[in-house]
Order: structure tokens, then sequence, then C-alpha cells
């Protein structure tokens, strides 16, 4: 049973769209929600991420669309480069005395030029 | 920028052989994490540490050992390695609670043939 889902494995889109990339969780308890950004051959490195007293942060052309009665998040690539090309995890965590990150099974972007 | 040594990059082992991946993490964080990667399944944690002597079990801890000797080193022991054990493994550190940005190496891809 996941706690984290992304829906999508995969997502292509042409240089210049927005690429949206979505996540559901289960937990009710989750308050932080981070997407890495992970590049062939290397570790995921933290993007951007929102707090559950948030439903919007945004970091250049990276926002984070929050809903929390609905229990999903979205990530929005506004203005999509080849550079972007990627693999996006959206995570969780819940504030505990043992904090651990859940990790969705991640979306791969490509980005077409 | 907080660095994360993993070694070896690649290893390929038989099953039932005896596998130790390494860690090294030179930012004085507290917090180390071992993951592993699959597709379909995202990041899946196994083990992890909160300072040298700590351990504490992650979601998939079946088949694996770990053991953290001192705050910069955290190791992952496979004592009979088995093929569904090949996988791409991470490790991650991180500061200590309040800080959950978490730092990944650039991974070990372990097959087991």
């Amino acid at each position: 049973q996941q706690q984290v889902r992304q829906s999508s494995q995969s997502l292509t889109v042409w240089e210049g769209e927005t690429a949206i990339l979505n996540c559901s969780y289960e937990n009710s308890a989750f308050d932080y929600f981070p997407w890495y950004q992970q590049f062939p051959g290397e570790g995921p490195a933290l993007l951007i991420a929102i707090r559950s007293v948030s439903d919007k942060k945004e970091d250049g052309r990276f926002t984070i669309f929050f809903n929390k009665r609905e229990k999903n998040l979205s990530l929005h690539i506004k203005d999509s480069q080849p550079g972007d090309s990627a693999t996006y995890f959206c995570a969780a965590s819940a504030p505990s005395g043992s904090w651990q990150l859940i990790f969705g099974s991640g979306t791969q972007l490509t980005v077409m030029p | 920028e907080a660095a994360v040594t993993q070694s070896p990059r690649n290893k390929v082992t038989v099953t039932g052989g005896n596998v130790t991946l390494s860690c090294r993490q030179t930012n004085s964080h507290n917090y180390m994490y071992w993951y592993r990667q699959d597709t379909g399944h995202g990041l899946r944690l196994i083990h992890y540490s909160y300072g040298a002597g700590n351990l504490q079990i992650g979601d998939v801890p079946d088949g694996y050992k770990a053991t953290r000797t001192t705050q910069e080193d955290f190791f992952l022991l496979l004592e009979l390695a088995s093929p569904s054990q090949t996988s791409l493994y991470f490790c991650a550190s991180r500061e200590d609670r309040g800080n959950e940005r978490l730092f990944f190496g650039h991974g070990t891809k372990l097959s087991v043939l």
C-alpha cells in the first residue's frame, strides 16, 4: 500500500510548455512535502518543498500547489526546458521522533526541444 | 553543499555472496539513511541511524544489516545476497531534527546473479 502516490510514471511535454506532475497521499499526519529531482547517474536532490499550512510555494519556474482537503499536490514547471528532463519524486513526512521521508514511485519527465 | 560519497559505484556478486556497501559524509550530519531504488517503487528506506552506534529499522530491512561506526561512516551489509536485492542503492544524510533536507550520494548499482 503506497502512502505517497504519483499517478504518472512518465510525462512528455514540449519545450516552453508547463509540465504538471501530480501526487497524492494517504496519511493525514503528513505535514512536509518535498519534491526531489534526479538526473541519470546521480542521486536525488531537493528541488522545492511545502508545508501543509501553505497551499502554494513558488521558486522561480517551479511551483507546488497543495490541497490538504483532497490530500493531493502538484508540481508545475513553467516554461519547461530540455534540461528539466529528469525523474521527479514526490515525498512526505510527518512530525515524529523517528522521522522518515516516504517517497512516491517517481515521474520521468521528458522535455522535447 | 553537503557531500555524501558512496563506494563502490558498481558491484556484481553471485547469489549467496557477501557484499558491503560503504557511505561516508563529511558534513557532521547526525542522520544517515540507506535507500534502495527500484522502478515502480521509488525510494524505499532500508535502515537509518541518528549517530554512531545507533541503528533503526526502515520499511524494507529483510536481508540487510547496517552499521554506523562513526558519525561519518554508514555501511550496508548483505550477508547472503539474493537476486531480489539487485537494485540501485542510495545513501543520504541529514543535519538534524528541524532540518528535513536529505543529501544523497551518487548511488551504488548492485547486481546479484
